[in-house]
């Protein structure tokens, strides 16, 4: 099965400055990563998918890479607010490891925008 | 356009009784999901539907069972509760079969089984 590994459990920046959130897995590359968002007492919110043959993905302050050989996925946050406080998800498709036709999450960053 | 919805919100039961949660979603979606989400852990994948009329088991299936009579309605059934089931429970759907499809959560059911 897949392992996946976000990095520290928690972040904190300030505002203003740029959040980069590290996921690492570590068995089969997966067609695709998506990253969600999470805040306390509330179901994940999807933000950003980015395809195995794609680079990089950009949607307003935010931005995934993607590097298969390395098997890992960055995602930033640029000019970072105190809104942006949440815990943030890391997860990968189950299917192309020949498991379910699901996803497979890391534990999260919990990410603090300190003012 | 409610989206995903889950009832109830929460719950507490005593271990060896059983209980269903219900998941309802209005965006004509094919796929609907069971996870459970434990402190420390991420969320696992429990049961899944690719739709009416078909279940499959995801990562952590024992203890649990699932129906989908309805295209928009997924449920989840705890025959003989245990404390091991204590955690928060979401329900999730997705479009069709096009794999990079986002998923929609719900808004989660806290359970607790003393």
């Amino acid at each position: 099965s897949q392992k996946i590994e976000q990095n520290s459990e928690a972040l904190n920046i300030q505002e203003g400055k740029t959040a980069t959130l590290t996921c690492n897995y570590t068995n089969y590359s997966p067609a695709y990563l998506q990253w969600y968002r999470q805040d306390p007492g509330r179901g994940p919110v999807f933000l950003l998918l980015i395809r195995e043959n794609e680079k990089e993905k950009r949607k307003e302050r935010l931005k995934v890479t993607f590097d298969t050989t390395l098997k890992q996925s960055l995602f930033h946050i640029t000019a970072s607010q105190p809104a942006d406080s949440a815990t943030y998800l890391c997860a990968l498709d189950m299917s192309s490891g020949g498991g379910a036709d699901g996803l497979t999450f890391g534990k999260g960053t919990h990410l603090i925008i300190q003012p | 356009n409610a989206g995903v919805t889950q009832t109830p919100k929460f719950r507490v039961l005593k271990t060896g009784q059983s209980m269903t949660l219900l998941c309802a979603q209005d965006m004509n979606h094919e796929y609907m999901y069971w996870y459970r989400q434990d402190p420390g852990m991420g969320l696992r994948l429990i049961h899944y539907s690719v739709g009416e009329g078909t279940t499959a088991k995801g990562e952590v299936p024992d203890g649990y069972n699932v129906s989908r009579l309805k295209k928009q309605n997924f449920l989840l059934g705890l025959e003989s509760a245990a404390p091991s089931q204590t955690s928060v429970y979401f329900c999730a759907s997705r479009e069709n079969r096009d794999s990079y499809n986002e998923q929609f959560f719900g808004p989660g059911t806290r359970l607790t089984v003393l």
